[in-house]
């Protein structure tokens, strides 16, 4: 089955800074990557998504890349705000997803 | 536009106790439903999904059990509680793929 591997698991940054978190999976047949932000106490919020047909996607601060040779994609925050600090989680499948471990970002003003 | 609710939004209950945690969709019709566990400060792990009404998968075997009664319901629950059920229990809704996620229930088992 999917294996999904995140990291880091904490990244800590300046206000206005960038932030990349990457994650690897194992199942070449995976063709929708999401990504979630998870507020403490919250259900996870649906960000931004790729789909196998697709190298890059972007919306406005946020991006996603997807390398399928290398069965990896990363998400991208640029110019950071307090209120990205979030966990983010980056999943892998399709009719079912396969969820990384999340990566706590925090962003100190 | 679609909106998916969960209740209760937090419980606490006793070992050996039963459970029922409730989740349904509004604004779509025959959507794949899901149930995950979030343990604290984990990621999240499928327990149930359904792509239709009284079909029912289950990805960990384990003393819950889910139905769907009717088209947008979908039902967590379990006869006996153990202390290894506390967790964030959320549901899901898919279209296309894309998956939606509900508010959760926090469920602490004493």
């Amino acid at each position: 089955g999917e294996n999904v591997e995140q990291h880091p698991s904490t990244l800590s940054v300046q206000e206005g800074d960038s932030a990349v978190i990457m994650c690897t999976y194992s199942d070449s047949a995976s063709n929708y990557f999401p990504w979630y932000k998870q507020e403490l106490g919250k259900g996870p919020q649906l960000i931004i998504d790729i789909r196998s047909n697709v190298g890059e996607k972007k919306d406005q601060r946020i991006a996603v890349t997807l390398n399928k040779t290398a069965k990896h994609f990363s998400l991208h925050i640029t110019e950071t705000q307090p209120e990205d600090s979030a966990v983010y989680f980056c999943a892998a499948g399709f009719q079912k997803l396969v969820f990384g471990t999340g990566t706590r970002l925090l962003v100190s003003p | 536009s679609q909106t998916i609710h969960q209740w209760p939004a937090t419980l606490v209950q006793p070992v050996g106790s039963p459970l029922s945690l409730e989740c349904t969709v509004e604004g779509t019709s025959n959507p794949n439903l899901y149930w995950y566990r979030q343990a604290a400060g984990r990621g999240l792990q499928l327990l149930f999904y359904s792509i239709g009404i009284g079909q029912i998968s289950s990805e960990v075997p384990q003393n819950l059990s889910a139905s769907r009664p009717q088209d947008r319901q979908f039902i967590l629950s379990s006869k006996k509680l153990l202390l290894s059920d506390s967790g964030f229990y959320l549901c899901a809704w898919s279209w296309e793929g894309t998956q939606y996620f509900g508010p959760g229930t926090r469920l602490t088992v004493l």
